[in-house]
């Protein structure tokens, strides 16, 4: 069965330094998957995505993303971290149902992050 | 493209009353889905839709019913709403399994 883990409910960081959000899945095919940013009292908005092609996914505001198979991990990461960045992000999944055929979206509980002046 | 709208954005209810809430998509996706986000919590799926006549149960789909009679519209109801309820949902699309896209919302209390 499909399932995303975030391994960090709350990251804080001050502006600056670089952000790392942890997110491993597991999936029975080949997934695909995303990360978004809910900022406070707003819709979820795409940050990027992985859809097999590169592994090394570059997306907006200067995030990116790297997938590692072996590793069953797709870690969010920013060089530098602005105010702006502050809101909660979600690792989402993405697979074919092997009964129904459908896709599936599993999404992470979320990772609120921080940015200190 | 206004890609999602959900109608309306904030909504007081009372508890028994019912309501529809409206979601269109001007993207041609197949698929539709209704989310739940309660406070500090991350989405539940209450209802999703494959195609246009075909519906099927998220997780939490009891006290909630759906219709989907064409592509762009995947509209809401609640019948006999409780405080249980009381929530922000979220109405998305995607083609096949690539991104979801998110509408705004719609802020719901019953009181």
């Amino acid at each position: 069965a499909q399932s995303v883990t975030q391994l960090d409910s709350h990251v804080s960081v001050s502006e600056g330094t670089p952000v790392l959000l942890r997110c491993n899945y597991s999936s029975s095919y080949s997934p695909s998957l995303f990360w978004y940013v809910q900022h406070p009292n707003k819709g979820l908005q795409l940050l990027l995505k992985y859809t097999s092609a590169a592994t090394l996914v570059k997306g907006i505001n200067g995030f990116e993303a790297e997938f590692k198979k072996s590793e069953t991990s797709f870690h969010l990461t920013k060089p530098s971290a602005h105010m702006s960045d502050a809101a909660e992000y979600f690792c989402v999944v993405s697979d074919k149902d092997s009964g129904s055929g459908t896709y599936k979206y599993i999404f992470g509980t979320g990772t609120r992050l921080k940015v200190l002046a | 493209n206004a890609g999602v709208t959900q109608t309306p954005k904030f909504r007081i209810l009372k508890i028994g009353q019912s309501m529809t809430l409206q979601c269109t998509q001007d993207m041609n996706h197949n698929y539709m889905y209704w989310y739940r986000q309660d406070p500090g919590m991350g989405l539940k799926l209450i209802y999703y839709s494959v195609g246009a006549g075909i519906t099927d149960k998220g997780e939490v789909p009891n006290g909630y019913n759906v219709s989907r009679s064409t592509t762009e519209d995947f509209p809401l109801r609640l019948e006999l709403a409780a405080p249980s309820q009381t929530s922000v949902y979220f109405c998305a699309s995607s083609s096949l399994g690539y991104e979801q896209y998110f509408g705004p919302g719609t802020r719901l209390t019953v009181t």
